[in-house]
């Protein structure tokens, strides 16, 4: 499958925890988005990376959340001392940049906080 | 800042009828626009996009849309509706320019069913 992997699928976590999220995009693709999408809704934008360079974080990224794309592939979403609130389907897209292209989601990681 | 709407939750039809899916948009400055589809615990799958010449866009499994910039709407359609077309649909805007970054905005979604 060369689409957009995103692991793991479903996560429950207690309130206070530390969770981490890993999203692999299509290889060839330049651009990683991060989004959220909590029920019900539209996803929000959470931040890009161009390349290993994380270039735009929403407002909506608070302390508590860190991504990172070390090498130019893969990104990890991190979210410290995890809140109620934080319970949402979090979407990893990518695309190719200097090109109108769409982006290519990935089926989300749902973290449930108990 | 830029937004979308999507003024209906949820759109019925009848199986075989035509189906149009609402979206308008505001934004300050010349806009890409895109479709998703979403089904049940899956990510979003790409329909169609306008960027640019004529307003008439066709996509995926038969959905087209069209873009009226006096109307700043973008409005999905399909001419014959089937029961697989229930899913969550999704309106999204991206600016053209560059150096306003590269994300999208998407609507609160419009929950389609139809029925046999």
């Amino acid at each position: 499958d060369t689409g957009v992997s995103q692991n793991p699928r479903h996560k429950i976590t207690k309130r206070g925890q530390n969770v981490t999220f890993r999203c692999d995009p299509i290889s060839e693709h330049n651009r990683l988005y991060w989004y959220r999408q909590t029920l019900g809704q539209g996803p929000e934008f959470l931040t890009y990376f161009q390349n290993e360079a994380q270039l735009e974080k929403s407002r909506l990224l608070s302390d508590r959340f860190s991504a990172e794309r070390p090498k130019g592939s893969f990104s990890t979403l991190e979210i410290q001392r995890t809140e109620q609130g934080d319970s949402a389907m979090y979407l990893c897209a990518s695309s190719l940049v200097g090109q109108v292209t769409e982006a290519f989601f990935g089926q989300g990681t749902r973290l449930t906080v108990v | 800042a830029q937004s979308v709407a999507q003024p209906e939750d949820q759109v019925n039809v009848a199986e075989g009828n035509p189906l149009t899916v609402k979206c308008t948009y505001s934004v300050s400055g010349n806009p890409y626009l895109f479709w998703y589809v979403q089904y049940p615990n899956r990510g979003l799958q790409f329909l169609l996009k306008y960027i640019t010449g004529d307003n008439l866009v066709k996509g995926s499994y038969g959905f087209e849309a069209e873009f009226n910039k006096s109307q700043t709407s973008f409005h999905l359609k399909k001419p014959s509706a089937l029961v697989s077309d229930s899913a969550l649909y999704f309106c999204a805007v991206r600016l053209i320019r560059e150096a306003a970054g590269n994300k999208l905005t998407f609507g609160g979604g419009t929950r389609v069913l139809v029925k046999p």
